[in-house]
């Protein structure tokens, strides 16, 4: 399988404990993107990566959310002192940066759906 | 997965019926738009996209059709299928030179055999 690779796919964790997760990109996407999507919701953007640059972030990813690319390829999204709001899907994806400006469409995986109890 | 929203717009069809499910997006100087199919338990799966430069864009089976003048979108499913049944979203891009996708509330597309 060459989509894009997401571990754990479950995750329970008791509330206040740190929790990481991993992203591995299709291996020649130079983008790499985090959604969080919770229960009834629609995704929602958290930030995004070229290559090992953040380069964007969004207001929803706060001082507890932590995410790197240290080789421009997977990518570890870690949230300290988990709270019962951080429960929902996080969903990684990855595209392609062309050359003339544009991207690849957005190629998701199947997600870590984290619960905090 | 998670898009089991209570309240989510339900379109019921036939297998080999075709289908159209809209969507209202709300930027303006939105440039790139796609349709995702989601699964439960699954993440979002590309579908089809457009640029803002198009108006009408075919794949296998689907349509994509744009309306920037009343900022709306379409999805045709054509022939739809037992297995085509999911949650469907439609994404504007609000990033600039990369994709910050905003997303629509989705449509669950039931299709009976």
């Amino acid at each position: 399988d060459t989509g894009v690779s997401q571990n754990p796919r479950h995750k329970i964790t008791k509330r206040g404990q740190n929790v990481t997760f991993r992203c591995d990109p299709i291996s020649e996407h130079n983008r790499l993107y985090w959604y969080r999507q919770t229960l009834g919701q629609v995704p929602e953007f958290l930030t995004y990566f070229q290559n090992e640059a953040q380069l964007e972030k969004s207001r929803l990813l706060s001082d507890r959310f932590s995410a790197e690319r240290p080789k421009g390829s997977f990518s570890t999204l870690e949230i300290q002192r988990t709270e019962q709001g951080d429960s929902a899907m996080y969903l990684c994806a990855s595209s392609l940066a062309l050359g003339t400006g544009g991207n690849s469409p957005l190629h998701f995986g199947n997600g870590t759906r984290l619960t905090v109890t | 997965g998670e898009s089991v929203g209570l309240h989510l717009p339900t379109l019921s069809v036939q297998e080999g019926d075709n289908s159209i499910i809209n969507c209202a997006y709300s930027n303006s100087a939105s440039d790139y738009f796609i349709w995702y199919k989601q699964e439960s338990g699954k993440g979002p799966q590309f579908i089809i996209d457009i640029r803002s430069n198009m108006d009408k864009r075919q794949g296998q089976r689907v349509t994509v059709l744009l309306n920037k003048t009343v900022k709306h979108l379409s999805l045709q499913i054509a022939a739809t299928q037992p297995g085509d049944s999911a949650v469907y979203f439609c994404a504007e891009n609000w990033g600039t030179g990369f994709q910050k996708l905003v997303f629509g509330t989705g449509t669950r597309l039931l299709v009976s055999p």
